[in-house]
């Protein structure tokens, strides 16, 4: 089936770091890609997507690349705030059938000023 | 702008009660699904409804029952609140067919069963 493997955190970052928190999936078909951010006692917020290969969806100036050829979709951000500070989900889509999503396990961020 | 809506945000069960988490959305949406956040194991889908009037089985369906009351309202019931089940729920929609859309999430509700 279906599953999403993401690095395990907490990653630690001084405030104007850089960020990548990896991402990789197994999939059988063409699924969409997504981010989503949870900020602490809140739901699940849609950060940014791709729905094809080579796509790069960007969002609040973190970015993702659908990378097929190495089934990834790591998540980066060139200069991270205090309030970036979350949890962040990787998750895909089929696009059939049921259409719900496949979420990897979190990884919490912790940026320190 | 609600989105969507769980009640309620907190409860404390004793093993062996029931309960009901209530789920609304004013989207207009067509899919609702519930999910369970446990710590580690990120988001596991429990129930959905693709559209009102059918529900199916997810990841994790066992010790629960859902609802499709109509378009708006998607209900999760615990017949027999066992301490497996403290948990975060999370109740979703999207749009029919919108997995290029991604979903919207409500707040949660916290479950601890004693």
């Amino acid at each position: 089936g279906d599953s999403v493997t993401q690095m395990e955190g907490p990653v630690t970052l001084s405030e104007e770091a850089f960020l990548t928190i990896n991402c990789t999936y197994t999939a059988t078909g063409y699924p969409s890609l997504f981010w989503y951010v949870q900020y602490p006692g809140e739901g699940l917020q849609l950060l940014l997507k791709a729905t094809k290969a080579d796509d790069k969806g960007s969002n609040k100036g973190f970015e993702a690349t659908y990378r097929k050829e190495t089934t990834s979709f790591h998540l980066e951000k060139g200069s991270v705030q205090v309030s970036d500070s979350a949890v962040y989900f990787c998750a895909l889509s089929e696009g059939t059938g049921r259409r719900a999503l496949t979420f990897g396990s979190g990884t919490r961020l912790q940026v320190q000023p | 702008n609600a989105g969507v809506t769980q009640t309620p945000k907190f409860q404390v069960l004793k093993t062996g009660q029931s309960m009901t988490l209530q789920c609304a959305q004013d989207m207009n949406h067509n899919s609702m699904y519930w999910y369970r956040q446990d710590p580690g194991m990120g988001l596991r889908l429990i129930y959905y409804s693709a559209s009102e009037g059918t529900t199916d089985k997810g990841e994790v369906p066992n010790g629960y029952n859902v609802s499709r009351l109509n378009k708006r309202e998607f209900s999760l019931r615990l017949e027999s609140a066992a301490p497996s089940q403290t948990s975060v729920y999370f109740c979703a929609s999207s749009e029919e067919g919108s997995a290029n859309y991604g979903y919207t999430f409500g707040s949660g509700t916290r479950l601890t069963v004693v």
